[in-house]
């Protein structure tokens, strides 16, 4: 079956501490993504990665670091200098063209839910 | 930036159409209008998308105005699972086309 797997679905950070969020997926799709959001707010693009070993910052980059070793992973972590790190993380995937972004549909993961202690 | 402006919130009756505006009067000649609908703690969920013809598959139709500046979604019978936010999304060329959400629209379908 077919998707992309986010874990865990929620996670607490102390301060100071540094956590991983985990993104799969199965689609062999090469462009993968990270957004967050806050209550009531729409999605703001972190992180993407149009290719293995290659990725670009978003909108809001600042405090966050990603990877991207494998095709069927992208894992987004959000370091100590994420001052205000609680908020609904989105991981998304889409197939990624040759002529990017002209039909980019996204499959988008359940979420994780950061929240800090 | 191909910016989208929504309504923040709708109401609709079950079983009539919900249609749903969107205004996107920056849209460059080959951008594509993207809806997404997103049930509360969620992912977003696709709907359809389109350039500059009507489209039409088993969720939803779309309609583009001729000159690209708005469209609407319509959901022909909705239901009270289709309650959600809706996103209408544009791409943005700024960001190297990916997908630019806002705040999208609140549908509540009553029975």
């Amino acid at each position: 079956d077919g998707g992309i797997t986010q874990s865990p679905k929620y996670l607490f950070r102390k301060e100071g501490q540094n956590v991983t969020l985990s993104c799969e997926q199965n689609l062999n799709h090469d462009a993968m993504y990270w957004y967050r959001q806050d209550p009531g707010q729409g999605l703001r693009l972190i992180y993407y990665s149009q290719i293995v070993n290659d990725f670009q910052k978003g909108d809001i980059a600042e405090g966050y670091s990603v990877s991207r070793e494998k095709k069927e992973s992208f894992p987004l972590t959000v370091t100590s200098a994420q001052k205000n790190p609680t908020a609904f993380y989105l991981c998304a995937s889409s197939i990624g063209t040759s002529t990017w972004g002209r039909e980019e549909k996204l499959f988008f993961g359940s979420g994780t839910q950061l929240s800090v202690l | 930036d191909a910016k989208t402006t929504q309504p923040p919130s709708m109401d609709c009756a079950e079983g009539r159409a919900a249609n749903l505006p969107c205004n996107h009067s920056t849209i460059s000649g080959n951008e594509y209008v993207y809806w997404y609908r997103q049930i509360h703690s969620q992912g977003p969920q696709y709907i359809i998308h389109g350039l500059k013809n009507n489209e039409t598959n088993e969720m939803a139709s779309l309609i583009i105005t001729e000159d690209r500046k708005s469209s609407t979604l319509i959901l022909p019978h909705a239901t009270l699972r289709d309650t959600a936010v809706y996103y209408c999304i544009a791409r943005s060329v700024e960001y190297g086309n990916k997908l630019v959400f806002g705040a999208g629209t609140i549908l509540r379908v009553k029975s």
